[in-house]
C-alpha cells in the first residue's frame, strides 16, 4: 500500500513565522501535490511537482513556496505565516501523468496561525 | 457558479438505508473521481470513472456524460460509512482537477 506521511497532524504557529510542512511518500511516485482544505470549499491546489526540482503553481500559490530536492519528499513553506493561512493542508502523490491517476493522500496537517 | 456541485451538502440517515450522493458539473471532463474523507482527515480514492458504472462492495458509482452528472450510492449503510464524500472532475481541456465541496454523511445506528 502507498503511504504518504505528513510530518505533523496539528501545528500552531505565530503570525510572521516561517513554517515548513513536510510530506514523504514511499512508492516512488513522480507526482506530488499540496492542497489546502477549508470548510465549504473544495480542495484547492497550492503547488504540484512532477519530478525532482520541478514545481508548478496551482490555483492559490500566493504566500507559499515548495521544495522537492528528493523524489520522495515534497515540502510546503509558508514564508511569513498569516492568519488567513489557518487551514487543513493535505499532501498527495500519484503515478504517471499528473492528474489522470488516482491520488494517494496523507492524513493532513491542521495548521493554526495565531 | 461552481463548476462542480455536490448535493446534498449534509445527509443524516439510519443504518441500513440506501444512500445517494450526487455530483453535477458544467465542464467537459475526461474522468471523474469519488473520494472518501474520514473524520481524522485522511482521503481515500474510491472510484475513477469516465463512463457507465463501477461497483466495489456496497459502493456503486455511476456517471452520465451527456447529463454531466454522477451519483455515488451506498447500499445497506453502516455507521462506519460516516465520512465526507468528495467528487472531483478531470477537465478535458487542460487536465486539471476541479474539486467539489463534499457531502458530509452521518449514519446513525
Amino acid at each position: 500500500d502507498v503511504k504518504v506521511t505528513q510530518s505533523s497532524r496539528y501545528l500552531v504557529k505565530r503570525t510572521g513565522e516561517k513554517v515548513f510542512l513536510e510530506c514523504v511518500q514511499d512508492m516512488d511516485h513522480e507526482n506530488m501535490f499540496w492542497y489546502r482544505q477549508d470548510p465549504g470549499l473544495g480542495l484547492r491546489l497550492i503547488y504540484f511537482s512532477y519530478d525532482v526540482k520541478m514545481k508548478e503553481k496551482g490555483d492559490i500559490p500566493e504566500g507559499y513556496s515548495v521544495s522537492r530536492e528528493k523524489k520522495e519528499r515534497f515540502s510546503l513553506i509558508l514564508e511569513s505565516a498569516s492568519t488567513n493561512q489557518t487551514s487543513m493542508y493535505l499532501c498527495a502523490s500519484s503515478l504517471g501523468t499528473a492528474f489522470h491517476q488516482p491520488q494517494h493522500f496523507g492524513d493532513g496537517t491542521r495548521l493554526s496561525i495565531l | 457558479k461552481n463548476e462542480v456541485e455536490q448535493s446534498p451538502q449534509n445527509l443524516t440517515a439510519q443504518e441500513g438505508e440506501f444512500i445517494t450522493i450526487n455530483c453535477s458539473y458544467s465542464v467537459g471532463i475526461s474522468a471523474l473521481h469519488w473520494l472518501q474523507q474520514h473524520p481524522g482527515g485522511g482521503i481515500v480514492s474510491l472510484f475513477m470513472l469516465s463512463s457507465g458504472k463501477k461497483k466495489h462492495g456496497r459502493l456503486i458509482a455511476t456517471i452520465n456524460i451527456q447529463e454531466k452528472h454522477s451519483s455515488l450510492h451506498i447500499t445497506a449503510s453502516h455507521p462506519r460509512d460516516s465520512a465526507v464524500y468528495i467528487c472531483a472532475v478531470l477537465m478535458d481541456s487542460n487536465y486539471q482537477l476541479i474539486w467539489g465541496a463534499g457531502t458530509k454523511l452521518i449514519i446513525k445506528p
